[in-house]
């Protein structure tokens, strides 16, 4: 099956700086990556996703990259703002495997300093 | 997305005892899926809701321990069986509603004493 590997697991970074995020896949034929948002107390939110027929995607001051080749992917926020502190996790799916849920990574404890 | 509820949102619960948590969808949706989240870790699927079927588990989780319902395209239940201590975690359901996109809902918050 899918395993996922992410880090660092906790990321500090001065507001305004950006933060990177990466995260490793072991199945090469998994083909969509979504990232997740998860604040104190709350059930996760889907902040982006990727699929394999791209190497990017944009939405805002969030982008994710993802290197089929490497089997790994990326979340990139730009102008970290507070309100980014939370946790982040990363996921893969093979979308060709039938009706299966997502495998996750341990997560990233996002910190944004003021 | 769709407004996604959970009931309850926390409880405590005794050893022994069963708990059975409710998720509820303002629309029909195809899949629904149940994760755990064990205290300060990452969520780990425990079975796929299958309409008007027995549900399809993840290796390491047994119907006998989580029974799962799912009577319509809206609604799953999800009982967590004989609870010990190491069972405390938010149990979350998840839905998809286009394609692969999962949104998850609130959560509950199972503590057992």
């Amino acid at each position: 099956g899918e395993n996922v590997e992410q880090h660092p697991s906790t990321l500090s970074v001065q507001e305004g700086d950006s933060a990177v995020i990466k995260c490793t896949y072991s199945d090469s034929a998994s083909n969509y990556f979504p990232w997740y948002k998860q604040e104190l107390g709350k059930g996760p939110q889907l902040i982006i996703d990727i699929r394999s027929n791209v190497g990017e995607k944009k939405d805002q001051r969030i982008a994710v990259t993802l290197n089929k080749t490497a089997k790994h992917f990326s979340l990139h926020i730009t102008e970290t703002q507070p309100e980014d502190s939370a946790v982040y996790f990363c996921a893969g799916k093979n979308s060709g495997g039938g009706a299966d849920g997502l495998t996750f990574g341990k997560g990233t404890h996002l910190i944004i300093q003021p | 997305s769709a407004v996604i509820s959970q009931k309850p949102s926390r409880d405590i619960c005794q050893r022994g005892t069963s708990l059975t948590i409710q998720c509820q969808v303002d629309s029909q949706v195809t899949m629904m899926f149940w994760y755990r989240q064990q205290p300060g870790q990452s969520l780990t699927l425990i079975a796929t809701a299958n309409q008007g079927s027995e549900a399809t588990y993840e290796s390491g989780f047994v119907i006998d321990k989580f029974p799962i319902s799912r009577p319509n395209l809206t609604f799953s239940t999800l009982t967590v069986s004989n609870m010990s201590p190491e069972d405390s975690s938010i149990y979350l359901c998840s839905v998809v509603i286009v394609v692969n996109e999962q949104f998850f809902g609130p959560g509950t918050r199972l503590t057992v004493l």
